[in-house]
């Protein structure tokens, strides 16, 4: 059974560094898929904050690329984000998951499994 | 603001037919398929449809999917109590090189 499951500080300090692993069980973390967050800010809607593929390669929102990095470590099958000058407006549920490396008709949001969320509150 | 439009609610009685969109551009929905996720409060987002029209093994038939031109349309028929959730819409955009989705849908059932 695939299984992904977030983790890390549930406060960042406004200005600091928001940072979270996702534990990848049941599968490779070199399988052929792009190792994915996804947050959610409380009462809204799902943003797709970017991904990672076991080469390294990564591709971020261009809304938070300037902030943004993306790493993977194969030795301890998890991946992790780490967003930087955080505000009140990356308060949110970040969720890890994953979407296939190649898709019919090109790439593809097919989602799942998904981790079960870990709320990141970002408060003095 | 979403990169897809959805109506941000819908409303139906049990056993009506309720349908929804989702707007986008010829850089997303006009080009790739879309996907539809349903979110019940407190819980990860679930796969209802893939490629438009496509339902994973153990979603019922009365969740269908379509698409023209730069919009889709989840429908669901049947309405029950238990469908009452947020669906959000999701697709590729090539301009943006990510995935964009819609800001979602609050069914509710009446």
């Amino acid at each position: 059974q695939v299984q992904f499951q977030e983790s890390g500080p549930g406060l960042v300090k406004p200005s600091g560094t928001l940072s979270l692993t996702c534990g990848v069980s049941g599968v490779s973390i070199t399988s052929h898929y792009w190792l994915t967050w996804v947050r959610q800010s409380p009462g809204k809607g799902l943003e797709w904050v970017g991904e990672i593929y076991h080469s390294g390669s990564a591709n971020y929102n261009p809304s938070l690329r300037s902030r943004l990095t993306m790493s993977i470590d194969k030795s301890k099958s998890q991946f992790s984000v780490n967003l930087a000058s955080v505000t009140a407006a990356d308060t949110a549920v970040y969720y890890c998951t994953r979407r296939p490396g190649d898709c019919i008709g090109g790439s593809c949001p097919w989602f799942d499994p998904w981790g079960r969320g870990t709320l990141v509150t970002v408060s003095s | 603001q979403s990169i897809l439009t959805q109506p941000p609610s819908a409303s139906g009685t049990p056993g009506q037919r309720v349908t929804m969109s989702c707007s986008g551009s010829s850089s997303n929905i006009g080009k790739y398929f879309v996907y539809w996720y349903q979110q019940v409060p407190e819980r990860a987002p679930k796969l209802l449809i893939f490629r438009n029209n496509q339902r994973p093994s153990g979603v019922p038939d009365r969740f269908s999917g379509s698409k023209s031109g730069t919009s889709a349309f989840l429908a669901i028929s049947d309405l029950r109590s238990e469908d009452e959730a947020d669906y959000y819409c999701a697709a590729w955009d090539g301009s943006l090189s990510g995935v964009v989705f819609g800001g979602g849908t609050k069914l509710t059932v009446l």
